[in-house]
This record gives structure tokens, C-alpha cells and sequence, in this order.
């Protein structure tokens, strides 16, 4: 299986903050890379798929970046109903796997 | 408005089986390109992709739960399915289903709202 390893496992920020969640796969997977985020209690939500495409309805301060083995997700201006927990999730190989998470907390 | 919603027990004694229904509307379940998988996640972990099926029953499954896992479709309940043999504490978890396919077979842009599961005598 492709491990992905996200970091920070966890981090403390403040509303508006710029906040940056990097994902390292341990193989290249060619951009077959999706973030969700998930709130407590609640199913994931897809947020970005193929490294950097916006899903519709995700605000435009979401964007992906990424290439080869390493992808960021980067909210910019951090809002209230952000707080929550973010998946990366590979899916050039099968079974498709994620990263362990990280969880966004208020500052 | 595609919605899923999972249903099944609650509470599954060890060696025992479990399963799970995911009910799907707002689109046929046989119809277009879509997949239908099922996910996992134990109370403050990650997610587990446990495996799929698509319209035409072609099923892929999780090499780790593989010899214990069966994912079934009955199209004429628009309905998806999730058999797992031979339990044990360590299946305690959400189970999510989940559908893919507008972005890739495993993107998940619409989910069920979860239901947990516990394993326990």
C-alpha cells in the first residue's frame, strides 16, 4: 500500500491565519491527490480532488498544490466553521489510503 | 439531491457477522459511471477505504480485509451492501458509504452520515 503521511498532526491557529497542511506519499502518485475535511461528529467533506481542483461549493480560500510524492493544502484566512480535521488521500494505488489527519484548533 | 443513509445493528458479538445497508436517492444505482464504496474509521483515527462495487457489480476490495469482506448491490432497492465476516474488537468503527465516481472511482464527493458499529460480547 502508498503510505501517506500528513504534518502537523495537529495545530493551534487564529482566524485569519494562513494555514498549510503538507502530505507526503511514499511513492510518486502523479497528482491523484484529495483533501476532505471532516468536522466532529460528521462525515468527511471532499474539498479538493486531482491535487488542486476546487470541488463546487468550497470557498475560494481552499486551494492544492502539489506534484511527485509531496502535496499542500492551504487555507488562506482561516474562518470559524474551519476548525476541524483534514484528510489527504491517495488514489493512484489500490486500495486507495489516507493520511492519519490533521486536526485545525482555535489559537 | 443524491442522499446515502446506512443502516444496520449497532452491536455485533465477536466471530460474528456484520452488515450494512446503504440506501441511496437521487440517482439510480445502476446507472452512469458511479462506485459505491464503503469506509471505516475507529473512534480518533484515520480512514480505512474497506472496498467498492460499481453498476455493473464489479466489486474491489481491501487486500487487508479482503478473505472477510462481501460488497453486494440490489438494484431494485437502489440499495448497496457490506457483509464482514468474523469480527473481532478491532472492526469497532464508523462505517461510512460513500460515492465516487464524477472526479475518479475513488473521490468521494457524496457521503452517508455514518453509523457506528461495535463489537463487543
Amino acid at each position: 500500500d502508498i503510505q501517506m503521511a500528513q504534518s502537523p498532526s495537529s495545530l493551534s491557529a487564529s482566524v485569519g491565519d494562513r494555514v498549510t497542511i503538507t502530505c507526503r506519499a511514499s511513492q510518486s502518485i502523479s497528482r491523484y491527490l484529495n483533501w476532505y475535511q471532516q468536522e466532529p461528529g460528521k462525515a468527511p467533506k471532499l474539498l479538493i480532488y486531482a491535487a488542486s481542483s476546487v470541488q463546487s461549493g468550497v470557498p475560494s480560500r481552499f486551494s492544492g498544490s502539489g506534484s511527485g510524492t509531496e502535496y499542500t493544502l492551504t487555507i488562506t484566512s482561516l474562518q470559524p466553521e474551519d476548525f476541524a480535521t483534514y484528510f489527504c488521500q491517495q488514489t493512484y494505488g489500490a486500495p486507495p489510503t489516507f493520511g492519519q489527519g490533521t486536526k485545525v484548533e482555535i489559537k | 439531491q443524491v442522499q446515502l443513509q446506512e443502516s444496520g445493528p449497532g452491536l455485533v458479538k465477536p466471530s460474528q457477522t456484520l452488515s450494512l445497508t446503504c440506501s441511496v436517492s437521487g440517482v439510480s444505482i445502476s446507472g452512469g459511471s458511479y462506485y459505491w464504496s464503503w469506509i471505516r474509521q475507529p473512534a480518533g483515527k484515520g480512514l480505512e477505504w474497506i472496498g467498492r462495487i460499481n453498476a455493473g457489480g464489479r466489486t474491489n476490495y481491501n487486500p487487508s480485509l479482503k478473505s472477510r469482506v462481501t460488497i453486494s448491490v440490489d438494484t431494485s432497492k437502489n440499495q448497496f451492501s457490506l457483509i464482514l465476516s468474523s469480527v473481532t474488537a478491532a472492526d469497532t468503527a464508523v462505517y461510512y458509504c460513500a460515492m465516487g465516481g464524477i472526479w475518479g472511482p475513488d473521490a468521494f464527493d457524496i457521503w452517508g452520515q455514518g453509523t457506528k458499529v461495535t463489537v463487543s460480547s
